[in-house]
């Protein structure tokens, strides 16, 4: 059964340090990877999205992430947060063939920046 | 000019009742979806519709009803309120990936129902 494992629960960085949030995905075939995020009473934001080519993908407010087949992770990233960035973190996969237009979510980390 | 909308934000009701939320996306999508998010933040999808036609319908009380009039809106009906389902519930919508898989989907900005 498909699954997204996002270990850290909740994580504090400073401003201005660097960031990474890890995801790990379990998925027979080839997964479709998202992040998304979701400010205090807002609605969810693609980050950035991995169907295929290029396993580093940058996406949208300077963050980026890899795909690694090899250990099923899909980790995000930013060199410099911003206290703009404090919002939850969601990574999901989703389908190629199969259930169409199934998208599992991650449980979510919490990022809170330091001033 | 939003592109996934939905009506209500805020749902405050009775246990017992019935009510509906409204979703609307101007992108041009065939598909869409209803998610929903418990107290714990964990987002599950509830229905998927591609040209009103429901493809997914997961483990869900038959009190929930999706209602798709067109391909731009995806209704949900809640019969019979109960406490549990006090939850945010985000519509999403997307194109219906090329290959029968997962495209990218748009969300909503959620209605957080509250059920007393």
């Amino acid at each position: 059964a498909q699954s997204v494992t996002q270990p850290d629960i909740h994580i504090t960085v400073s401003e201005g340090a660097s960031l990474e949030l890890r995801c790990n995905y379990s998925y027979g075939a080839t997964p479709y990877l998202f992040w998304y995020v979701q400010s205090p009473g807002q609605g969810l934001q693609l980050l950035l999205k991995y169907f295929s080519g290029d396993t580093l993908v940058q996406g949208i407010k300077g963050f980026e992430a890899e795909f690694k087949r090899s250990q099923s992770s899909f980790n995000l990233r930013k060199p410099s947060v911003h206290w703009s960035d404090a919002a939850e973190y969601f990574c999901a996969v989703g389908s190629l063939g199969g259930s169409q237009g199934n998208l599992i979510f991650g449980k979510g980390t919490k990022l809170s920046v330091k001033p | 000019d939003t592109a996934v909308s939905q009506t209500p934000k805020y749902l405050v009701t009775q246990m017992g009742n019935d009510k509906s939320i409204k979703c609307e996306q101007n992108l041009g999508h065939d598909t869409m979806y209803w998610y929903k998010q418990d107290s714990k933040k964990f987002l599950k999808i509830m229905f998927s519709y591609n040209n009103k036609e429901l493809i997914i319908n997961e483990t869900v009380p038959n009190r929930f009803s999706p209602k798709s009039p067109d391909k731009a809106h995806l209704n949900l009906h809640i019969n019979s309120l109960e406490l549990g389902d006090s939850a945010v519930y985000f519509c999403a919508s997307s194109h219906h990936g090329t290959s029968g898989g997962t495209d990218t989907q748009y969300f909503g900005p959620g209605t957080r129902l509250t059920v007393l």
